[in-house]
């Protein structure tokens, strides 16, 4: 069964930080992984995918398939990076969702 | 353009009745989607539309629920016989490309209230 987990709930970091969100997938096969996040008062929203191998808003994410992870990483924290970030894997026509980790970043 | 839009935004229903929730996709997106997000808990998977095929319903959680897209556009959720379990916000989302989902653009949800 497809499972993505993300074990904090909760991320509080100072802003110039470094930042990682952890996200771990159990999958067989060669995943397809993405990264959501949710402002405050806003719409879920893609923020990248792992097949494009992009950098957003500074966030890189690297799929690593020994350890079955796709964790989200920021160098350098800025305040209005913090939202809700959501970890999803896609496999046959279905979403995978992981419960979501809040980051929130202090001044 | 405009986004994907939901409707109601609110939907306060005593346990026993049945609710429609609608979701109007962004024009010429071929897939849609629909998510059920509880208190507390990620998004749930419930259904999957692409373009005229069948619909993928196996993440629906019981047959109470179904869904229909008409004319490969607006989709309604459907739950009949509402629980409190059911209580929850009702994500829909829609995107260009459905065999990979290259973005899903998400709508403000529903929420839904059982009393």
């Amino acid at each position: 069964a497809q499972r993505v987990t993300q074990p904090e709930k909760l991320l509080s970091v100072f802003k110039g930080a470094p930042v990682e969100l952890k996200c771990n997938y159990s999958y067989s096969g060669s995943p397809e992984l993405f990264w959501y996040v949710q402002y405050s008062r806003q719409r879920l929203q893609l923020l990248l995918r792992h097949i494009s191998r992009e950098s957003i808003k500074g966030f890189t994410a690297d799929l690593n398939k020994g350890e079955t992870s796709f964790h989200l990483k920021k160098p350098f924290a800025q305040e209005e990076d913090s939202a809700m970030y959501y970890c999803a894997l896609w496999n046959f026509n279905k979403f995978y969702f992981g419960s979501g980790t809040k980051l929130n970043v202090k001044p | 353009g405009a986004g994907v839009s939901q409707s109601p935004s609110n939907k306060v229903t005593e346990k026993g009745k049945d609710v429609e929730l609608r979701c109007d996709p962004i024009s010429g997106h071929t897939a849609l989607y629909w998510y059920r997000q509880s208190l507390g808990q990620g998004l749930e998977f419930l259904i999957y539309f692409q373009g005229n095929s069948a619909p993928d319903k196996s993440g629906l959680p019981s047959d109470r629920f179904s869904a229909e897209r008409t004319g490969g556009s607006v989709s309604t959720l459907t739950i009949q016989r509402t629980q409190q379990e059911d209580s929850a916000v009702y994500l829909c989302a829609s995107s260009s490309s459905g065999s990979v989902p290259y973005e899903q653009y998400f709508g403000p949800g529903t929420r839904l209230t059982v009393t």
